[in-house]
């Protein structure tokens, strides 16, 4: 158990709704990251958060938006949602911001499915 | 940009036999470096890391040395079992303002008895 709760498990939705996915950190961790990963492709990065600030975006799409809140959970906002959606999507934190060499834990991820 | 690059999958092996997953990646910088595994239907989780030129990480059997003249972190294993199917991920970490990771695209391996 890696620590890192993503709620919920799966998700089915139509084209053109909106969704959240929600993600509690490990105890103690301020950074949380989001990825997507697809059928047979690696993972995107999507953006990173500490402590409650932005820090570094990826390929997120302008439909996508996220935030961590002062309890540093974090959520992931999916609008207008499209086929191409449908994909894995990971939530992972870390320690702190100083400490590179530490490792990410993921949580087991949102199965998103848009039909 | 910073950027890993991992062998093609998938691969296929016997029980028992070698496993070498290749791994190169480009930074600027000191970064570190990750192995991490996916199970099928799960997240994915730390495999080993090295910090710096010539460490060695090494667990459950894997091992991978961190190679700055080649700018390689090549994933080992000597004897692969069935239960070492998995996706693995090759990844760096940088120090910075913030922690930029980059992943590789990941290795499907299977093993079959």
């Amino acid at each position: 158990d890696s620590g890192v709760t993503q709620t919920p498990k799966h998700l089915i939705t139509a084209t053109g709704q909106r969704v959240t996915l929600r993600c509690s950190p490990r105890s103690g961790d301020l950074s949380v990251y989001w990825y997507q990963q697809s059928l047979d492709q690696g993972l995107q990065f999507l953006i990173q958060y500490y402590n409650g600030e932005e820090r570094a975006k990826g390929n997120i799409l302008e439909r996508f938006s996220a935030q961590q809140f002062p309890d540093l959970h974090s959520e992931l906002n999916l609008s207008s949602l499209e086929l191409g959606d449908s994909a894995l999507y990971f939530c992972a934190s870390s320690v702190s911001e100083g400490s590179y060499n530490s490792p990410l834990h993921f949580g087991n991820g949102t199965r998103l499915t848009v039909t | 940009g910073d950027s890993v690059t991992q062998m093609e999958g998938p691969v296929t092996l016997s029980e028992e036999a070698f496993l070498t997953i290749n791994c190169t990646y480009t930074a600027t910088g000191y970064p570190s470096l990750f192995w991490y595994v996916q199970y099928p239907g799960e997240g994915l989780q730390l495999l080993l890391k090295a910090t710096k030129a010539d460490d060695k990480g090494s667990n459950k059997g894997f091992e991978a040395t961190y190679r700055k003249e080649t700018t390689s972190f090549h994933l080992e294993k000597g004897s692969v079992q069935v239960s070492d199917s998995a996706v693995y991920f090759c990844a760096l970490k940088k120090a910075g303002g913030y922690q930029k990771v980059t992943f590789g695209t990941g290795t499907k391996l299977q093993v079959i008895p």
